[in-house]
């Protein structure tokens, strides 16, 4: 099955600077990949997707890249703010293959410090 | 528009009791779920149900859990003999299918004492 590992599991950084974190997956057959944003005792909320057919995919401060020959993906978030402060799941599902559920990585705990 | 509704947010069960959780999808969406969050951690993929069939049970412990998803009615995920361990979130996502965008409940949260 699917298995997927997420860097770092905390980060942290100064407002109005970048972050990036880093997913990979092993599944090569994997041909969706979502990001999930968590606060504390809710529900995760997507804020950003791509498939497998492209590269790259930016939603104003937010942008998610996928390297399908590396296994890797990776979220962008830049001019961070207060409220960018959550946990952030990636996830892959593969499509088709009979097992639609999504296979998610353990979270980065995002710390914004003003 | 609704989304997708679970309910009741919040269970408290002895050990040994039976837990139900439900799941009403969000509205025009026929492919139901659930996964399960243990506390710091990610959400583990359990059961994934269509109207009336089981499509992918995975994830879900062979004994105790049961889900079914009827013709009419919500989504129930079921728990039989609950000890200490299942004790965490458990939220249910809806979508149309495929690698249609996956929505979120708002989860139910079990305390088993």
């Amino acid at each position: 099955g699917e298995n997927v590992e997420q860097h770092p599991s905390t980060l942290s950084v100064q407002e109005g600077d970048s972050a990036v974190i880093k997913c990979t997956y092993s599944d090569s057959a994997s041909n969706y990949f979502p990001w999930y944003k968590q606060e504390l005792g809710k529900r995760p909320q997507l804020i950003i997707d791509i498939r497998s057919n492209v590269g790259e995919k930016k939603d104003q401060r937010i942008a998610v890249t996928l390297n399908k020959t590396a296994k890797h993906f990776s979220l962008h978030i830049t001019e961070t703010q207060p409220e960018d402060s959550a946990v952030y799941f990636c996830a892959a599902i593969q499509s088709g293959g009979g097992a639609d559920g999504l296979t998610f990585g353990k979270g980065t705990h995002l710390i914004i410090q003003p | 528009n609704a989304g997708v509704m679970q309910n009741p947010r919040h269970l408290v069960r002895r050990r040994g009791q039976e837990a139900r959780l439900r799941c009403s999808p969000m509205k025009g969406h026929s492919h139901v779920y659930w996964y399960r969050q243990l506390p710091e951690e990610g959400l583990k993929f359990m059961v994934y149900l269509q109207k009336e069939n089981i499509i992918d049970e995975s994830g879900m412990p062979k004994e105790r859990f049961s889900a079914e998803f009827p013709k009419e009615g919500p989504s129930i995920l079921r728990i039989q003999q609950v000890v200490r361990g299942d004790s965490a979130a458990y939220f249910c996502a809806s979508s149309t299918g495929g690698t249609d965008t996956q929505y979120f409940g708002p989860g139910t949260r079990l305390t088993v004492l």
